[in-house]
């Protein structure tokens, strides 16, 4: 597609329930990002991969959050046992080469996944 | 641990007048640094970005920004502001030597445009 979709763009989650929150990033784009928006702040980093590797997963705020990238494109947020503290905009971005955000290339944010936990 | 601020956290300009949002980082070595705007709704889109070289870099829709260095800011800046410019703004830094994923955003600027 022309650029990064992400889908639900809006969920609504009972506490405990799991959820999961896909990211299609720009077709041939190496570099992939996650990133968590809370209401009135700024996004804070989740994780990054680059093709299917996930080499950076230091902002996971817990082992409740997992993140892949199986075959290098597609790649899904998985959040199990959602809690108040979880509602927030998720933010999935894409860049074409490896490097991340140094490789100097732009990196594409898509419009988020809102997600409310009751 | 790097940081960044962005001191004002709304500012509202008449049309037409210039525009100034402030950015402060904190961070030894020289960073790498961007701007994005917000509109509502909307994903992250890239205004500009200073990797190295000049200090003064001109980005899309007529903004532009500037390093300093003894300052640790890089303020965003447009001459003339349109109404279409409202949105929200961020700052943001990514350091040398870390992780290749980890942009660190400032709480941003919400900028309100009257007529």
């Amino acid at each position: 597609g022309a650029g990064v979709s992400q889908s639900p763009r809006y969920k609504v989650a009972k506490r405990g329930q799991d959820v999961a929150l896909r990211c299609d990033p720009i077709s041939g784009h190496v570099s992939l990002f996650w990133y968590q928006q809370a209401l009135g702040q700024g996004p804070e980093f989740l994780t990054y991969f680059q093709n299917e590797a996930q080499l950076d997963k230091s902002g996971l705020p817990s082992d409740r959050f997992f993140a892949e990238r199986p075959e290098g494109s597609v790649s899904t947020l998985k959040i199990q046992r959602t809690q108040q503290e979880d509602s927030a905009v998720y933010l999935c971005a894409s860049s074409l080469e490896t490097g991340g955000i140094y490789s100097g290339n732009t990196i594409y944010f898509g419009e988020g996944s809102w997600l409310t936990v009751v | 641990a790097q940081s960044v601020t962005q001191p004002d956290i709304h500012i509202t300009v008449s049309e037409g007048a210039s525009l100034e949002l402030r950015c402060n980082y904190s961070y030894g070595a020289t960073p790498y640094l961007f701007w994005y705007v917000q509109s509502p709704g909307q994903g992250l889109q890239l205004l500009l970005k200073y990797f190295s070289g000049d200090t003064l870099v001109q980005g899309i829709k007529g903004f532009e920004a500037e390093f300093k260095r003894s300052q640790s800011s890089f303020n965003l800046r447009k001459p003339s502001v349109h109404w279409s410019d409202a949105a929200e703004y961020f700052c943001a830094v990514g350091t040398y030597g870390g992780s290749q994923g980890n942009l660190i955003f400032g709480k941003g600027t919400k900028l309100s445009v009257k007529p």
